[in-house]
């Protein structure tokens, strides 16, 4: 079954990157629409961006200016980079697969809490 | 982008009970909506999809209705494990993609 696992530091200092990867199971990263997602108590769920095909993305706009997501075939994994933190940017992040050719979250990754803190 | 509002916020039922979670989007998302289920410390698992289709796994007693801007996701009999956060998610128009602020459904 497809499942998918997020790794990274737990605690980043402010002005610094945020840098997350999603290791995936059970599917290859070269179909499929692969998203991140992050969670506060203030905001809720918020979608941050989307990688498809390895070359394509989307962001959110309000996110854009500081978001990269990049796939690696080779390992199976994408990544998540958000430049310039804040103690806004503590969330819990999560990587999810969309469903085929349709824009709800089918899979998820157990979820990885980063915060922001020097 | 569109902006879904649940009510209530949050729900109180005693188990083996009916649980009745409403979600109005801003503008029509014509049967494109999906609902999800978040437990403490875990990631959200997707329930309904299409408005009204159940997820993989899911059981029946998880229904959901509605089309345009008004949905509704029932649990008939509410068990133990139901208790937990539930959220709408409209995909009629993507990217961005937007949430619910969420119904927290509780033991009553």
């Amino acid at each position: 079954q497809v499942q998918l696992q997020e790794s990274g530091p737990g605690l980043v200092k402010p002005s610094e990157t945020l840098s997350l990867t999603c290791t995936v199971s059970g599917a290859s990263i070269s179909t499929y629409l692969w998203s991140w997602i992050r969670q506060t108590p203030g905001k809720g769920l918020e979608w941050i961006g989307y990688i498809y095909t390895r070359e394509i993305t989307k962001y959110n706009p309000s996110l854009k200016s500081r978001v990269t997501i990049l796939a690696d075939t080779s390992k199976n994994h994408f990544s998540l980079k958000l430049s310039s933190v804040t103690a806004a940017d503590s969330a819990v992040y999560y990587c999810a697969r969309l469903g085929t050719l349709s824009g709800y979250f089918e899979y998820w990754g157990q979820g990885s809490l980063v915060t922001i803190s020097s | 982008e569109i902006v879904m509002t649940q009510s209530p916020a949050t729900l109180s039922v005693s188990p083996g009970e009916r649980a009745t979670l409403l979600c109005r989007a801003s503008q029509s998302v014509s049967s494109n909506l999906a609902w999800y289920q978040q437990k403490p410390g875990q990631a959200p698992r997707l329930l309904i999809y299409g408005a009204s289709t159940r997820a993989t796994g899911i059981p029946a007693r998880f229904s959901g209705s509605g089309s345009g801007t008004e949905f509704t996701l029932t649990i008939s009999s509410l068990q133990s494990e139901d208790f937990a956060v539930y959220y709408c998610q409209p995909y009629n128009n993507w990217p961005p993609f937007s949430f619910g602020q969420g119904t927290k459904l509780e033991m009553k």
